[in-house]
């Protein structure tokens, strides 16, 4: 059972936008780095925001990454077919001293 | 460009030991600013961190899994590797291996990026 809430789906138009939200706790997102990923249906997840909001180099801004207080929110504007994927949050809990994965949130494009 | 593939076998038996390898290529494993994890996925299910190994052979282990987990390094050969004793059906998976950030002021790990391919391990008789 995961320290971490995603919704289960979310899904929208081509073009129009979604966001993804993430809770924990203070002993994880409240006080450490999130990270969020994108998997492609038989594929390997890939980073897509690391540090809370930073993108890495390749990632477009149409990804977006935010926290506030114990809970983190990924935005996906501009929405592609290729965005529907499986979409995980990841941070540190300091007091599991373990590195915890969301539950995961199917997106699909309408 | 760093790349990283995992490799092992496919079928284990219960009760036996998994044992896969990650080899590191395009980069060093031996880089300061970063370790090396293992994650797994059950078929149709999320992400499960398994655990990471600084290059110095310093080791952090999920508590869920630390019991029956054993990650090493081998710089020689930019590898590292996983064992997992005592498997069920419950560690079929699949296995990836990837690069991992650390935030050295909280000591907490981040980021993983990128990922190998994954492998997957069935566990039946």
């Amino acid at each position: 059972q995961s320290v971490l809430t995603q919704p289960p789906s979310v899904s929208a138009a081509p073009g129009q936008k979604v966001t993804i939200s993430c809770s924990g706790s203070s002993s994880n997102i409240g006080n450490n780095y999130v990270s969020w990923y994108q998997q492609l249906p038989g594929t390997a997840p890939k980073l897509l925001i690391y540090d809370n909001n930073k993108r890495p180099s390749g990632i477009p801004d149409r990804f977006s990454g935010s926290k506030s207080g114990t809970s983190a929110t990924l935005g996906i504007t501009g929405l592609q077919t290729g965005d529907e994927a499986d979409y995980y949050c990841g941070t540190w809990d300091s007091s599991l001293s373990a590195l915890v994965f969301g539950t995961g949130t199917k997106v699909t494009v309408l | 460009q760093l790349q990283l593939q995992e490799s092992g076998p496919g079928l284990v038996k219960p009760s036996e030991t998994l044992s896969l390898t990650c080899t590191v290529s395009g980069g060093s494993i031996s880089s300061s600013s970063y370790y090396w994890g293992w994650i797994r996925q059950p078929p149709g299910k999320g992400l499960e961190w398994i655990g990471s190994i600084y290059y110095s052979g310093s080791t952090y282990y999920n508590p869920s899994l630390k019991s029956r987990v054993t990650i090493s390094v081998d710089t020689s050969k930019n590898q590292f590797s996983l064992k997992l004793s005592s498997v069920t059906a419950a560690d079929t998976a699949v296995y990836y291996c990837a690069r991992q950030g650390k935030n050295w002021e909280t000591r907490g790990l981040t980021w993983f990026d990128p990922w190998g391919q994954g492998t997957l391990v069935t566990v039946s008789s």
